[in-house]
């Protein structure tokens, strides 16, 4: 079945430093990735999603320079937390729409501010 | 935009009992809703899914119900087992939307042995 590979699956950075999250769909062509954020004992709240060759489209309130994203290519989205503090600890995860109209979910990011 | 509202919040059923978890959207566009479900650190899992064409799927021992009219659907698990304690989400999306999912707050249930 589709899959979508999410690195790495747990960062620990310093406050102000940035940290990159990949989502690579394996098998398939992903035009389009969502990307979410869960805090602990919370659902999943989109973010953004991101459109292959195109900017990607914030949900409000949302800081757009804060987490860049960027869909270069039909199977890589990447998700940038800038200036990370610890306020966005979080489980970070992307999904993107496969084949057969459902949707694949990566295993998720455990990002760890301190 | 969509506002999809889930109901219980916890549940706790005797193994084997049945479970029934409830969700309500507000959009009349949205045509998909899948229900996952979730075990801590982990990515959320498909367990059954309906589009707006169909009232009722079931698979084995989980069932989902679909009233387009009042916007709501059902999340129906049967003989329950230890094994499926955990968080289920609902979700609902549209193609009008960008196929983006709006998930519910989620519901952790627990199946008592």
């Amino acid at each position: 079945g589709a899959v979508v590979s999410q690195h790495p699956s747990w960062v620990i950075c310093k406050s102000g430093t940035s940290v990159k999250i990949e989502c690579r769909s394996l098998d398939f062509q992903a035009t389009t990735m969502f990307w979410y954020r869960q805090f602990p004992k919370q659902s999943l709240m989109l973010m953004a999603t991101s459109n292959e060759g195109s900017k990607a489209t914030y949900e409000q309130g949302v800081e757009k320079d804060k987490f860049l994203i960027n869909h270069a290519s039909l199977t890589l989205s990447t998700l940038t937390v800038t200036s990370a503090h610890p306020e966005d600890s979080s489980f970070y995860i992307c999904s993107a729409r496969d084949p057969n109209y459902g949707y694949t979910f990566g295993s998720g990011t455990r990002l760890t501010v301190v | 935009g969509e506002n999809v509202e889930q109901h219980p919040s916890t549940l706790s059923v005797q193994e084997g009992d049945s479970a029934v978890i409830k969700c309500t959207y507000s959009d009349s566009a949205s045509n998909y809703f899948p229900w996952y479900k979730q075990e801590l650190g982990k990515r959320p899992q498909l367990i059954i899914d309906i589009r707006s064409n169909v009232g009722e799927k079931k698979d084995q021992r989980i069932a989902v119900t679909l009233n387009k009219t009042a916007k709501h659907f059902s999340l129906h698990i049967t003989e329950t087992q230890p094994e499926d304690s955990a968080v289920y989400f609902c979700a609902a999306g549209s193609a009008e939307y960008g196929n983006k999912l709006v998930f519910g707050a989620g519901t952790i249930l627990r199946v008592k042995s």
